[in-house]
């Protein structure tokens, strides 16, 4: 099992720009998270999702959108990106049976 | 609004000292969650708390829960290099519903030789 995968790695946006993070996992999780840390802060909570179809707004939803269409796929969409959306995005899911999240590699976004 | 202060947030000791992170949240929950980020890295899973006293214990590193004080500790014996990272503690209020975290700010810990 891959786990929790996130593509690009790292991405520098011009400002006004837009792009997708994506976000896969291949254990059948049915949540699964999206979150920014910003530097010497802890992870705030942008968008989640309870199952395919299924999405929420989380604590900083603001300037982002996010599409849930399968169980595996949960993608965070930036429309017009601003410097203030500079951060490391991290996916996650919760694993019921050890009953915590477990969390992808992150991408690093830069936007200029 | 659910607050979650860890204390210290910095935090350099020598190696073989002992030391304890505190985690208080503001609001009732039985769900708090203990996490270590290596720089660069993404977060690892420590330990589950997942209710009234519960006390789990890895390596050098133990924690505890106690609902009534609202108050997780993560307790590190005998600190060595290797636990340099910085340790985030999470707590859901959810009551299992859909397991949304709220996190600590983070405690950024360096073990000196």
């Amino acid at each position: 099992n891959a786990g929790v995968t996130q593509t690009p790695k790292f991405r520098i946006l011009k400002i006004g720009q837009s792009m997708t993070l994506q976000c896969t996992q291949d254990m059948n999780h049915n949540y699964m998270y999206w979150y920014r840390q910003d530097p010497g802060m802890g992870l705030k909570l942008i968008y989640y999702s309870v199952g395919a179809g299924i999405t929420d707004k989380g604590e900083v939803p603001n300037g982002y959108n996010v599409s849930r269409s399968t169980t595996e796929d949960f993608p965070l969409r930036l429309e017009l990106a601003a410097p203030s959306q500079t951060s490391v995005y991290f996916c996650a899911t919760y694993h019921t049976s050890l009953k915590t999240q477990y969390f992808g590699p992150g991408t690093r976004l830069l936007v200029l | 609004e659910l607050k979650v202060e860890q204390n210290p947030l910095f935090l350099s000791m020598q190696e073989g000292k002992n030391y304890t992170i505190y985690c208080n949240y503001s609001t009732t929950s039985d769900r708090l969650y203990w996490y270590r980020q290596d720089p660069g890295k993404s977060l690892e899973s420590l330990f589950v708390l997942l209710s009234n006293g519960a006390v789990k214990q890895e390596g050098r590193l133990m924690a505890s829960l106690d609902t009534k004080a609202r108050l997780s500790t993560l307790h590190i014996t005998a600190a060595v290099h290797d636990l340099s990272a910085t340790y985030f503690c999470a707590v859901d209020k959810s009551g299992g519903s859909n397991y949304k975290l709220t996190f600590g700010k983070g405690t950024l810990l360096t073990v000196n030789p």
